[in-house]
């Protein structure tokens, strides 16, 4: 059980243009997901806390207008990198809470979205 | 934002060999997490820590919640070629405004040699 699903799992695209990442838990709802980024060889850094119907919480330093989230249902929660740079090339990991877990409960992971920017 | 300071960094160890690694805070958390992470995949839970001084083991893998709530170690029994990954820990902060945010440590990247 627990299973966060992202999609797509990797994606290129051109400088300039935007890109969404899903993620969605499967087999549980969610009223918390969490993005991170991840840069090679280096730790996950929280970047925004997505919440069912309001909206994210963005980490100190972490633009709001260019990375837009969304978390329309208990399910699902979209990540969209706009006007992308190559220095926005990363690995995009989300995790979910179960609705009726509490603050303590484990996260589940989704398995990451490997973007490139050219 | 903050991070936990985990090591060593790196090991290279033979296989059948045990191996420990540990992170350590100047802050109180009331949760401790370990993941492993292979690579191009998301982090994959281990085990959860939710008492200063619980000790949990899931399989090979034993790991501990330190009663100073500072620190957390995690030690792998008897290693095998699938150890190979990179393992996080990752704790939640008593109090405050972080609700369910977890806060990494910078992993720890296991190599094991057959």
């Amino acid at each position: 059980g627990a299973v966060v699903s992202q999609h797509p799992s990797w994606v290129i695209c051109k400088s300039g243009t935007s890109v969404k990442i899903e993620c969605r838990s499967l087999d549980f709802q969610a009223t918390t997901m969490f993005w991170y980024r991840q840069f090679p060889k280096q730790s996950l850094m929280l970047m925004a806390t997505s919440n069912e119907g309001s909206k994210a919480t963005y980490e100190q330093g972490v633009e709001k207008d260019k990375f837009l989230i969304n978390h329309a249902s208990l399910t699902l929660s979209t990540l969209t990198v706009t006007s992308a740079h190559p220095e926005d090339s990363s690995f995009y990991i989300c995790s979910a809470r179960r609705a009726e877990g509490t603050y303590n409960s484990p996260l589940h992971f989704g398995n990451g979205t490997r973007l490139t920017v050219t | 934002g903050q991070q936990l300071n985990q090591s060593p960094q790196s090991m290279f160890i033979q296989e059948g060999e045990d191996v420990s690694m540990n992170c350590t805070s100047s802050s109180i958390f009331n949760t401790w997490l370990w993941y492993k992470q292979d690579p191009g995949e998301g982090p994959v839970l281990l085990i959860a820590l939710y008492k200063a001084g619980e000790l949990t083991s899931n399989g090979r893998l034993t790991a501990q919640f330190g009663i100073t709530r500072k620190d957390s170690f995690l030690n792998i029994s008897a290693s095998i070629p699938s150890d190979v990954g990179i393992y996080f820990c990752a704790g939640r902060r008593a109090g405050g405004t972080s609700y369910g945010k977890l806060t990494f440590g910078q992993g720890t990247i296991l190599t094991v040699h057959p």
